[in-house]
């Protein structure tokens, strides 16, 4: 257990729909990162957020945004959702993040969504 | 460009040792190198970092040449619970318009046999 919490496990919907996925990060670190994984394209860095404020921004569509809170959890939102972004989402925190390369972050990933979207 | 190559694949024995070899030609100065390991539908989890020489820690240990194009992750006396697919990753690639890139690659798919 790396002590990142995904909510929800599962989701299910359909084309054109809006969905919610919520992040809690380990206790303590003030980075998160979302990233996608389907099948065909790996392990996609989407964002990063440090202390409430994007650090770093990687393959993420205009569709998809993602905000971190007060309390440091962060949410990714996906909106018109199509068949291609049907995938794994994974949340990681780290308590590091703050200085660049953040490939140098030492990352704590979560269980991850599944995605389906119909 | 900090792009790695790692073998797609690697079957070994169990109690073999087991080394993925990783090349990242373009690695830039202030890039370190960093492997995680990843079960079929769960998150990678980290391993090991190093920057150069050898670093070696309770599962695993990193060999970086002094050209630091390549390195190895090395896993002493496999077991069938090793069976993983193995990421690198090297740096951030900068791809313009505030974008960064982490680059996990395709990975090594591990298979343990017993």
């Amino acid at each position: 257990d790396s002590g990142v919490t995904q909510t929800p496990k599962h989701l299910i919907t359909a084309t054109g729909q809006r969905v919610t996925l919520r992040c809690s990060p380990r206790s303590g670190d003030l980075s998160v990162y979302w990233y996608q994984q389907s099948l065909d394209q790996g392990l996609q860095f989407l964002i990063q957020y440090y202390n409430g404020e994007e650090r770093a921004k990687g393959n993420i569509l205009e569709r998809f945004s993602a905000q971190q809170f007060p309390d440091l959890h962060s949410e990714l939102n996906l909106s018109s959702l199509e068949l291609g972004d049907s995938a794994l989402y994974f949340c990681a925190s780290s308590g590091e993040g703050a200085v660049r390369p953040i490939s140098t972050d030492t990352q704590y990933f979560g269980p991850g969504t599944r995605l389906t979207v119909l | 460009l900090a792009k790695t190559t790692q073998p797609i694949s690697m079957d070994s024995y169990e109690g073999q040792e087991v080394n993925i070899t990783c090349s990242h030609n373009n690695i830039a100065t202030n890039d370190y190198i960093t492997w995680y390991q990843q079960f079929p539908s769960q998150g990678p989890r980290f391993i090991i970092q190093g920057y150069k020489t050898k670093v070696t820690n309770e599962v695993a240990s990193l060999f970086i040449p002094a050209d630091r194009k390549s390195s190895t992750l090395s896993l002493p006396r496999v077991s069938l619970s090793d069976t993983a697919v193995y990421y690198c990753l090297v740096g951030d690639i900068y791809s313009g318009a505030g974008s960064y890139q982490l680059t996990f690659g395709k990975g090594t798919k591990l298979s343990v046999i017993p």
